[in-house]
């Protein structure tokens, strides 16, 4: 059974900072791995789709990549902004619907 | 525009009184799944559907049915809601091709009481 695993759990970090998240999963059978960001109480906000053929994938300020053999993903930000502060989820996809990690909870502190 | 529509978007209701939540995407996807969010819990899979008439279980099923009769649809079905079941719901869909991303609806903010 596939298990995702967010760490840290929690990130407090000045503004202006560049910052790595990470994700790791059990199962490196994965069609796709796809970052979510989440306000609190909101729905989620796609970010990134890694493909299992890609090595990583770039948007704006924020580059995921991935390493499918060893069962680990990263989510860079650059110079980090208070705007930047929520939940940011992996989620892993395999023979079944998206499976999470608990989520990093970021504070970027003005 | 591409969307996966969720609703109610907030319910209250008391102990035992059956319920539906629906949601419906316009993307013509084959993959549908519903998840709850709770804290400290992260996004847990409720149930999940490949394709019509297809359903099957995720990782917290107890207290819930669902229902695939038509592609755009799957809605959750709350029999008999106790207080634990007090949670944000999530439905996604996804297509069948293996490297497309989830659309998730705006999320169901359930209380019962």
């Amino acid at each position: 059974k596939q298990e995702v695993t967010q760490i840290p759990a929690a990130l407090s970090v000045p503004e202006g900072e560049n910052l790595v998240l990470n994700c790791s999963f059990t199962d490196s059978a994965i069609y796709n791995l796809q970052w979510f960001r989440q306000d609190p109480g909101k729905g989620l906000t796609s970010l990134l789709l890694i493909q299992s053929s890609q090595r990583e994938q770039t948007s704006g300020r924020l580059n995921a990549s991935l390493d499918k053999s060893s069962g680990r993903s990263t989510l860079y930000i650059a110079a980090s902004q208070p705007g930047d502060s929520a939940t940011y989820l992996c989620a892993v996809r395999g023979n079944t619907p998206l499976v999470f990690g608990k989520g990093t909870r970021l504070s970027v502190i003005a | 525009e591409a969307q996966v529509t969720q609703n109610p978007r907030y319910l209250i209701t008391v102990t035992g009184k059956k319920l539906t939540v629906t949601c419906s995407q316009n993307m013509n996807h084959e993959y549908m799944s519903w998840y709850r969010q709770d804290p400290g819990l992260g996004l847990r899979q409720i149930y999940y559907s490949m394709n019509v008439e297809v359903t099957d279980k995720g990782d917290v099923p107890e207290g819930y049915k669902v229902s695939r009769k038509e592609k755009r649809n799957f809605p959750l079905i709350l029999e008999s809601p106790s207080p634990n079941q007090t949670s944000l719901y999530f439905c996604a869909s996804s297509s069948h091709v293996e490297n497309t991303e989830a659309f998730f609806g705006q999320g169901t903010r359930l209380t019962v009481v």
